[in-house]
Formats: structure tokens, C-alpha cells, sequence
């Protein structure tokens, strides 16, 4: 089974901290994802990567950094923490997929609640 | 602007009979389609996917529909089981790179399901 682990599934920090989210993948996926969820509007793409040291925004990447040294483990960092980032925060994982037919599923771990004062 | 939406925020059957969920999309790029089943304080679970080419695919009680010339998508769960209350995503993958697939998933707003005794 693939196994998606977020380091921490409760976090409470202050506003202007710098905040660090860690998610590792066991099964050796070239892709890695951070989402955010918020009620009434599912989940929210903040940044991905498809390759070690490589980085895409997402829909939401304003405020937030990623960091990809390894290929199993994928950074979330909140530059300074602010209130509307309090949120659910979801990493997933999925395998490089070849063309229509090469489509994999992205795997996610348990989720970070974080929580900004 | 709410690529793929999910207008029913809640629906509850009863125990035996099917649950039929439903999806719409606007973007006719889309080439992937999944759904994702989320219980409280846990990530997103892989239930079922779709390709474009595919109208239909089937894995034991979970069966997804795709309508492509109506943007539709939908999930049918029979019998329904107390066990599938939940909260059920729609998602759908956007091809970003030439004819390489990452994985990128845009996802609905979820809808609640109750399965009553």
C-alpha cells in the first residue's frame, strides 16, 4: 500500500512565524502535491512537484514557498504565518503517467490542521 | 471560476439502496476523472477513476458514468452501506506538459453522504 505521511496531524503557531509542513512518500512517486481544504471549497492546489528540485505553482501559491531535495519528501513553508492559512493542509503523491492512458491516481496522506494565532 | 463542481452539498439514502452522486465540469480538456472518498480527521481515499475515452467503469459496489457531451460525471454506490457515509470528491485531471500527464487534479466541492440504517 502506498503509504503518503505528513509529520504533524495538529499544529498551532503564531501569526509571522515561519511555519514548516512535512510530508514523505514511500513509494518512490515522481510526483508530490500540497493542498489546502477549506469548507464549501474542496481542495485547493497550492504547489507541486514533478521531479526533485523542480517546483510548479498551483492555484493558490501566494504566501507559500515548497521545498524538493529528495525525491520521497516534499516541503510546505509558510514564509509568515497569517490567520486566512489556517487551514487542513493535504499532501498526496502519484506516479509519472505516460499520455491518456498512463493516468495515475494521487495517493494522500492523513492531513496537517494548522492553526495561526 | 469553478472548473468542476459538485451542486449537491449533502444527500442521504437509505441503507441497501443506491447513492447516485454527481459531478459537472466546464473545462472539455479534461482527460481523467476520479473520486475520492474522505472520512473525518483522515485524507482523501482513492475510490474510483475514469478515463476520457471510457464511458463507464465498474469496481465492485462503485461504478462512475462519464458523459462527455454533457460535462457530466457521476458515482453510483449500490448497495449502499452505512460504512460509505462520507464525504465523496470529483476531480479531474488536466494534462500540463506537452503529452506528459503530472497529475494535476482540480477537485469538487464534495458532497456529504448519509447512509441510514
Amino acid at each position: 500500500d502506498v503509504k503518503v505521511t505528513q509529520s504533524s496531524r495538529y499544529l498551532v503557531k503564531r501569526t509571522g512565524e515561519k511555519v514548516f509542513l512535512e510530508c514523505v512518500q514511500d513509494m518512490d512517486h515522481e510526483n508530490m502535491f500540497w493542498y489546502r481544504q477549506d469548507p464549501g471549497l474542496g481542495l485547493r492546489l497550492i504547489y507541486f512537484s514533478y521531479d526533485v528540485k523542480m517546483k510548479e505553482k498551483g492555484d493558490i501559491p501566494e504566501g507559500y514557498s515548497v521545498s524538493r531535495e529528495k525525491k520521497e519528501r516534499f516541503s510546505l513553508i509558510l514564509e509568515s504565518a497569517s490567520t486566512n492559512q489556517t487551514s487542513m493542509y493535504l499532501c498526496a503523491s502519484s506516479l509519472w503517467g505516460q499520455g491518456i492512458l498512463g493516468n495515475q491516481p494521487q495517493h494522500f496522506g492523513d492531513g496537517t490542521r494548522l492553526s495561526i494565532l | 471560476d469553478q472548473q468542476v463542481k459538485q451542486n449537491s452539498p449533502s444527500l442521504s439514502v437509505q441503507e441497501g439502496r443506491i447513492s447516485i452522486l454527481n459531478c459537472d465540469y466546464t473545462n472539455s480538456m479534461f482527460d481523467y476523472f476520479l473520486w475520492y472518498k474522505k472520512y473525518p480527521a483522515e485524507g482523501p481515499t482513492f475510490l474510483i477513476s475514469i478515463s476520457s475515452i471510457k464511458d463507464k467503469n465498474e469496481d465492485g459496489r462503485f461504478t462512475v458514468f462519464l458523459n462527455k457531451s454533457a460535462k457530466h460525471l457521476s458515482l453510483h454506490i449500490v448497495p449502499s452501506q452505512p460504512g460509505d457515509s462520507a464525504v465523496y470528491f470529483c476531480a479531474a485531471s488536466l494534462m500540463l506538459r506537452g503529452s506528459s500527464n503530472t497529475g494535476k487534479l482540480i477537485f469538487g466541492q464534495g458532497t456529504t453522504l448519509q447512509v441510514k440504517p
